[in-house]
């Protein structure tokens, strides 16, 4: 089976902090996806990246940076977080070539930020 | 403005009964999949159907599929408490772009 972890289930942090969220896949995945989920606004794509340091911008990749050092790792950066950015983080991730195959999700990091 | 929109948002139904939830899209796509994500978890991936299909099964899930009227569903027969959760449709646009996920339905089985 595959597994995505994320590193907090919970994570409670205070505005200017840079803040790291942490995803693990272990199924060679090519593929892998931030998401940020709000109510009332649904699945929102922050960054994805298609292999090892490469990357590309979502729908909402402001106030966000990623890294993605090792293929089975995709970090999540908030460079000094607000308020507006508590919310759901999800990670995901996909096989080769196939961002619009099936999409394995972590099960998520609730974010707050005081 | 949102590619896929589920219909209804919300849908409370009693234990046995089957639960119906839509979802319609804008433009042309490749495949249209279903999720499924209970309470402060992750999403859970159900079915996925492909443009040139119209119909697929998956235990108590059948989901269609009608593209000239950009539209799908998923119907879930036999509900059970457990299968109370929200449900997103994310549809596969034309080209290699990623997944665009729509807001969800979220349901209630009542046992």
């Amino acid at each position: 089976d595959v597994k995505v972890t994320q590193s907090s289930r919970y994570l409670v942090k205070r505005t200017g902090e840079k803040v790291f969220l942490e995803c693990v896949q272990d199924m060679d995945h090519e593929n892998m996806f931030w998401y940020r989920q709000d109510p009332g606004l649904g699945l929102r794509l922050i960054y994805f990246s298609y292999d090892v340091k490469m990357k590309e911008k979502g729908d909402i990749p402001e106030g966000y940076s990623v890294s993605r050092e090792k293929k089975e790792r995709f970090s999540l950066i908030l460079e000094s977080a607000s308020t507006n950015q508590t919310s759901m983080y999800l990670c995901a991730s996909s096989p080769r070539g196939a961002y619009q195959e099936t999409q394995y999700f972590g099960p998520g990091t609730r974010l707050l930020v005081l | 403005s949102q590619q896929g929109e589920e219909d209804p948002q919300a849908l409370s139904i009693q234990e046995g009964e089957n639960a119906t939830m839509n979802c319609s899209y804008k433009t042309s796509i490749n495949n249209l999949q279903w999720y499924r994500q209970n309470s402060g978890r992750g999403l859970v991936h159900l079915i996925l159907i492909r443009s040139n299909e119209r119909e697929k099964h998956s235990g108590r899930l059948r989901v269609t599929l009608d593209t000239s009227k950009k539209s799908s569903s998923l119907l879930i027969t036999a509900s059970r408490a457990a299968d109370t959760a929200s449900y997103f449709c994310a549809t596969a646009l034309r080209g290699n772009t990623p997944l665009v996920f729509g807001k969800g339905t979220r349901l209630s089985v009542i046992a």
